[in-house]
């Protein structure tokens, strides 16, 4: 069965800085990766997928992550935060069905 | 705007009354799901119905019903109420295949 493990609960960091959200995925299989983010009170919004290709992907509002099957790791970066990007962040697998499976979610507060 | 629509945003229902949840896609997407989000837990599963006239179990079904009424709609219904169905109700829908979800804002479901 697939699972998805998302390494930090809450990651604080100071505007301006880089930060990066870790997530591994356990399968089997082929597998296709998810970013979400959620901000307060809302649903959740596509940041960025890996389904084949470049290993690098870039998403919306300068986040990217990287796609590593030998460590079986799906990590998000973003070189320079913003208050803005407080929100959480939330991993997915998908299976051969389509079905997402997701990670518990990641806080993270930027800081002034 | 195209996209998910849930209704109602907010609920209070007491122990033991029943209701349902309404959802709505008009982007023509085959799959629908709905998925339940607590604290530390991530998204996890209740149900999802993969195209028009079929609906699975996913990994927690139990108290819970749906019903894909057609292509777009699909319906997920609380028969009796239990304070351990507290959650936020998320519906969402994608194409066939690994495209990721769209997803609708949520309902704040409490139940006392």
């Amino acid at each position: 069965a697939q699972s998805v493990t998302q390494l930090d609960s809450q990651v604080p960091v100071f505007e301006e800085a880089p930060v990066e959200l870790r997530c591994n995925y356990s399968s089997s299989v082929s597998v296709y990766l998810f970013w979400y983010v959620q901000y307060p009170n809302q649903g959740l919004q596509l940041l960025l997928k890996y389904l084949s290709g470049s290993t690098l992907v870039k998403g919306i509002n300068g986040f990217e992550a990287e796609f590593n099957k030998s460590q079986t790791s799906f990590h998000l970066r973003k070189p320079s935060v913003h208050i803005s990007d407080t929100a959480e962040y939330f991993c997915a697998v998908s299976d051969q069905g389509g079905k997402l499976i997701f990670g518990q979610g990641t806080e993270l507060s930027v800081k002034p | 705007n195209a996209g998910v629509t849930q209704t109602p945003k907010f609920q209070v229902l007491k122990t033991g009354q029943s209701m349902t949840l309404q959802c709505a896609q008009d982007m023509n997407h085959n799959s629908m799901y709905w998925y339940r989000q607590d604290p530390g837990m991530g998204l996890r599963l209740i149900y999802y119905s993969a195209s028009e006239g079929t609906t699975d179990k996913g990994e927690v079904p139990n108290g819970y019903n749906v019903s894909r009424l057609n292509k777009r709609e699909f319906s997920l219904r609380l028969e009796s109420a239990a304070p351990s169905q507290t959650s936020v109700y998320f519906c969402a829908s994608s194409r066939a295949g690994n495209y990721g979800y769209t997803f609708g804002s949520g309902t704040r479901l409490t139940v006392v």
